[in-house]
């Protein structure tokens, strides 16, 4: 079946420090979402990408969409304490992928 | 803000028992979703229901799993005879539009826990 791989699974940083996570599919993606779950809580919607290349911000957070739409990637610019919590990835069939848990020491 | 809401938030039960667990999706959205989330696992998908049917599921959704929509607002997701392995978080959510193609709203979960 379709797989979704994330790396790293997880990533400590110092506050202030950015933060990137990938995310790779075994297969093209007609599109790719991404969402942020707290510690304890529930996964929340970041964004959709659905064009080859595509690059989307939503202030510190820049999200990438490769060209070969294959994988994509989430990047924080100067982390704060409330940027904690896992960022999967999910396919357009809802595979959602390993996750990226990030920790950030203050 | 509209929410997707989920009862009980945490049920206990026993091997081999019934337990139903239900959602109440946004009032205007069309698809509804039922995901499982082992402690410190990825989110995986279960099924998916729109327009009183199920329109995709997943491997793990075999037999022992069924869901419905008892009335215009609910959402349950049935499982007959629990197994320990079927202790996780069950998330709920909805969506406006089709499976992969709009943003998902998810509720808080239900933890299950089979002893």
């Amino acid at each position: 079946g379709q797989q979704v791989m994330q790396i790293p699974q997880y990533q400590h940083v110092q506050e202030g420090e950015d933060f990137t996570t990938y995310c790779n599919s075994s297969t093209t993606l007609s599109n790719i979402q991404w969402y942020k779950q707290r510690p304890g809580g529930h996964p929340v919607f970041l964004i959709q990408l659905v064009k080859s290349g595509e690059v989307k911000k939503q202030k510190r957070l820049t999200f990438q969409f490769g060209e070969a739409k294959k994988n994509s990637s989430l990047h924080i610019t100067a982390t704060q304490t409330t940027d904690v919590g896992t960022y999967f990835c999910a396919n357009e069939k809802l595979t959602f992928g390993t996750g990226t848990r990030l920790t950030i020491i203050p | 803000e509209p929410e997707v809401t989920q009862t009980p938030s945490h049920q206990v039960t026993q091997m081999g028992q019934e337990v139903i667990l239900r959602c109440v999706p946004i009032s205007n959205h069309l698809y509804f979703y039922w995901y499982r989330q082992i402690l410190g696992q990825k989110v995986e998908f279960l099924v998916s229901f729109y327009n009183n049917e199920i329109s995709e599921k997943s491997e793990i959704f075999d037999d022992q799993f069924s869901v419905e929509r008892p009335d215009g607002s609910n959402f349950t997701l049935k499982i007959r005879s629990t197994k320990l392995e079927d202790s996780a978080m069950y998330f709920c959510a909805s969506s406006g539009r089709g499976r992969g193609s709009y943003e998902q709203y998810f509720g808080p979960g239900t933890r299950l826990t089979v002893t």
